[in-house]
C-alpha cells in the first residue's frame, strides 16, 4: 500500500524559514517523479515544485522560485522542501504528490498534508 | 500557464440522480503523437487530502466506483457522476498535467439536494 506522510509544519514568523519533510513508502520511492501542491485554507489546489526521480531535474510556480528549494533523498524515500523568505500569502496546507510514472504526470496518491501558517 | 475553469462553482442534486461538472481549459490538453488528454479529475472530502479518480480524462483510478466517468477531448471535459450517493458529497478539481506549471480548476462542491 502506498503511503506518503508529511511532517515538518508550524507557525512561523514572516521571513522566516520551515522544512517539510514527506517519507514515502509502499512502491519504489527513486522511480517516481514527486511534487508539493498546497491548498490555503478554504481555497483550491495550487502546485509548488516537482523532482525528478533521480533528483536530477526541479520546477517551480514562479511565486516561490528563488525563496523554496525541493529536493530528496532516495536512500531515506524522503521528500523535502525548504521554505525560506515565508510570506502570508505562503499559509496553506502543504501535500506531497506521487506522480503516475513513465510520462504520467497526473498525482496518483497524496498524503494527508501538513499545516503551514505565516505569521506575526 | 493554462487556465482551467470548472462549471458550476456548485452544485445539488438530489440522491440517486446524475451530476455533471464540466472543466475547460484556456488551451488544448490533448497531445497529438499520442492523442491522449492530460487531464485529471479529483475529488476531496472535507478534512480530506485529494484522491484521484480519473486521468488521461476518461480512466477511472483503481478501486473508483463506475458511477463515475470522465468525457471530452482539446479543451472541453466532463466529469458525470451517474446516481449521486451521499457518500459522493465533496469538492471536485480537474487538472491539466500538458503542461508546468501543472494547474486546477477552482473546484465544483457537490451538495445533496
Amino acid at each position: 500500500e502506498v503511503q506518503l506522510l508529511e511532517s515538518g509544519g508550524g507557525l512561523v514568523q514572516p521571513g522566516g524559514s520551515l522544512r517539510l519533510s514527506c517519507v514515502g513508502s509502499g512502491f519504489t520511492f527513486s522511480s517516481y517523479a514527486m511534487s508539493w501542491v498546497r491548498q490555503a485554507p478554504g481555497k483550491g489546489l495550487e502546485w509548488v515544485s516537482a523532482i525528478s526521480g533521480s533528483a536530477s531535474n526541479t520546477y517551480y510556480r514562479d511565486s516561490v522560485k528563488g525563496r523554496f528549494t525541493i529536493s530528496r533523498d532516495n536512500s531515506k524515500n524522503t521528500l523535502y522542501l525548504q521554505m525560506n523568505s515565508l510570506r502570508a500569502e505562503d499559509t496553506a496546507v502543504y501535500y506531497c504528490a506521487k506522480d503516475g510514472g513513465y510520462g504520467s504526470d497526473y498525482f496518483d496518491y497524496w498524503g494527508q498534508g501538513t499545516l503551514v501558517t505565516v505569521s506575526s | 500557464d493554462i487556465v482551467m475553469t470548472q462549471s458550476p462553482d456548485s452544485l445539488a442534486v438530489s440522491l440517486g440522480e446524475r451530476a455533471t461538472i464540466n472543466c475547460k481549459s484556456s488551451q488544448s490538453v490533448l497531445y497529438r503523437s499520442n492523442n491522449k488528454n492530460y487531464l485529471a479529475w479529483f475529488q476531496q472530502k472535507p478534512g480530506q487530502p485529494p484522491k484521484l479518480l480519473i486521468y488521461w480524462a476518461s480512466t477511472r483510478a483503481s478501486g473508483v466506483p463506475d458511477r463515475f466517468s470522465g468525457s471530452g477531448s482539446g479543451t472541453d471535459f466532463t466529469l458525470t457522476i451517474s446516481s449521486l450517493q451521499a457518500e459522493d458529497v465533496a469538492v471536485y478539481y480537474c487538472q491539466q498535467y500538458y503542461s508546468s506549471p501543472r494547474t486546477f480548476g477552482q473546484g465544483t462542491k457537490v451538495e445533496v439536494k
